[in-house]
């Protein structure tokens, strides 16, 4: 079955320490992004990628850092920058842009707790 | 001039009711509004989308409706069924942009 993989489910780190979250898509999309989602803030799109090599930032991109060297692969680092790093990050992938014909593909999120 | 304002934050329905979730946007650029749903501990995943040129679409027990001029969407769930509990979440973007724009979420709990 083709989809989006993320691990681990749930991530515990120490306060100023990096940590680094997987994605891997088998949907042969060449799209992919991060989203951080808060209780009552719905997703906020943190980094996305249009083509392997190359990605933007989005809405709240301070504090987080990713690579883009393989089209299966889309790792976000949460750095110790990131001043409320505690939430429930999630991966997708498009086709394309995301639009009518190329609905985004959500991962099962990893939920990550800095104490 | 980018935000999705959806309401109501959560929603309570006995079983065979209607659920409504309403959004509105101010973005008239905006062309492309997608639901989707999401369980607990899973990812979203699209449920139903439209695109302004129609003022309803239907698939199944979901329709959205769309008002252009008022410049609000809302999803109507008929028959609601104790599996439809979940967080639902209305979006919008320009089409093939790679930005979409998510309301804050609606959980809606159907009671059996």
């Amino acid at each position: 079955d083709g989809g989006i993989t993320q691990s681990p489910k749930y991530l515990f780190r120490k306060e100023g320490q990096n940590v680094t979250l997987s994605c891997e898509q088998n949907l042969n999309h060449d799209a992919m992004y991060w989203y951080r989602q808060d209780p009552g803030q719905g997703l906020r799109l943190i980094y996305y990628s249009q083509i392997v090599n190359d990605f933007q930032k989005g809405d709240i991109a301070e504090g987080y850092s990713v690579s883009r060297e393989k089209k299966e692969s889309f790792p976000l680092t949460v750095t110790s920058a990131q001043k409320n790093p505690t939430a429930f990050y999630l991966c997708a992938s498009s086709i394309q842009g995301q639009g009518a014909g190329s609905p985004l593909h959500f991962g099962n999120g990893t939920r990550l707790t800095v104490t | 001039q980018q935000q999705v304002k959806q309401s109501p934050q959560s929603l309570i329905v006995q079983k065979g009711g209607i659920s409504i979730i309403n959004c509105a946007y101010e973005n008239t650029a905006f062309d492309y509004f997608p639901w989707y749903q999401q369980f607990p501990g899973k990812g979203p995943a699209l449920l139903i989308a439209i695109r302004p040129d129609v003022s309803e679409k239907k698939e199944g027990r979901f329709t959205i409706s769309f008002n252009k001029s008022a410049k609000q969407f809302s999803l109507h769930i008929m028959d609601s069924q104790p599996g439809d509990s979940a967080t639902y979440f209305c979006a919008a973007s320009v089409d093939s942009s790679y930005k979409l724009i998510f309301g804050s979420g609606t959980r809606l709990l159907v009671r059996p």
